[in-house]
C-alpha cells in the first residue's frame, strides 16, 4: 500500500469550496485513489474513487494529474455537516495490509 | 442490505476479563480487518485476514487474537483486557472499496 501524506487539518467557512490534497509518490500502477469521510463516533465511509484525470459524483470531485503522484479531493460549497476527518488511500492489488494515515480534520464554520 | 455488522456496540470490562468482538459481512468479501481508534487519533490496524483461513498481524496486534471462522465472520478476542485497550473498535471488509461497521465501544476499568 503506497504511503499517503495529507495536511493534518484545514478550516473553512460554509459555502466555500474546499480542496484537500494527498501526496502518494510511490503509487503502484494498479492502485486507485480512494477517499473516505469519518464523522465522530462513526466508521469511515466511502466518498469517491478514481484512477486518473477527474471523477465527479454527487458529493465531491477528485482530480488526479497524469503522473498520479498526488490527488485533490474537492468539496463544493461546504456546510457545517461536512466537518469530519477525510482519509486518502491508494487502494489496489498491491497487498491486503490496509493502514490509514492520520487523515485531514476539516472544520467548517459559519 | 446489512453490509458489515459488529457486536456488541458497547461493552465495559474489568481488567483481566476476556471478551470477543464479533464481525460479519454479507458481501462475499475475501479480506476483512480489525482497527482500533483512540480519541482524537487515526485508525490503527490490529489484525487482518486476506482470505478464509488466513490471518496476519497489523500495526498493533499485542494483546489481541483473531479468528477467521468462515468467509463471513472475523472475530477479535481480548484474552486479558487492560485499560490501555479502552478504545473504539472497527471491523471492515474489502471489495472494490472498504466497508466499515458501526464500531464497538469498549471500556476497560
Amino acid at each position: 500500500l503506497a504511503k499517503t501524506t495529507q495536511p493534518i487539518s484545514m478550516d473553512s467557512y460554509e459555502g466555500q469550496e474546499v480542496n484537500i490534497t494527498c501526496s502518494h509518490n510511490n503509487i503502484a500502477t494498479n492502485d486507485y485513489i480512494t477517499w473516505y469521510q469519518q464523522f465522530p463516533s462513526q466508521g469511515p465511509r466511502f466518498i469517491i474513487q478514481g484512477y486518473k484525470t477527474k471523477v465527479t459524483n454527487e458529493v465531491a470531485s477528485l482530480f488526479i494529474p497524469a503522473d498520479r503522484k498526488s490527488s485533490t479531493l474537492s468539496l463544493p460549497r461546504v456546510s457545517l455537516s461536512d466537518t469530519a476527518v477525510y482519509y486518502c488511500l491508494a487502494l489496489g492489488g498491491g497487498g491486503n495490509k490496509l493502514t490509514f494515515g492520520t487523515g485531514t480534520q476539516l472544520k467548517v464554520e459559519l | 442490505n446489512a453490509g458489515v455488522t459488529q457486536t456488541p456496540k458497547f461493552q465495559v470490562l474489568k481488567t483481566g476479563q476476556s471478551m470477543t468482538l464479533q464481525c460479519a459481512q454479507d458481501m462475499n468479501h475475501n479480506s476483512m480487518y480489525w482497527y482500533r481508534q483512540d480519541p482524537g487519533m487515526g485508525l490503527r490496524l490490529i489484525y487482518y485476514s486476506a482470505s478464509e483461513g488466513t490471518t496476519d498481524k497489523g500495526e498493533v496486534p499485542n494483546g489481541y487474537n483473531v479468528s477467521r471462522l468462515n468467509k463471513r465472520e472475523f472475530s477479535l478476542r481480548l484474552e486479558s483486557a487492560a485499560p490501555s485497550q479502552t478504545s473504539v473498535y472497527f471491523c471492515a471488509s474489502r471489495g472494490n472499496t472498504i466497508y466499515f461497521g458501526e464500531g464497538s465501544w469498549l471500556t476497560v476499568v
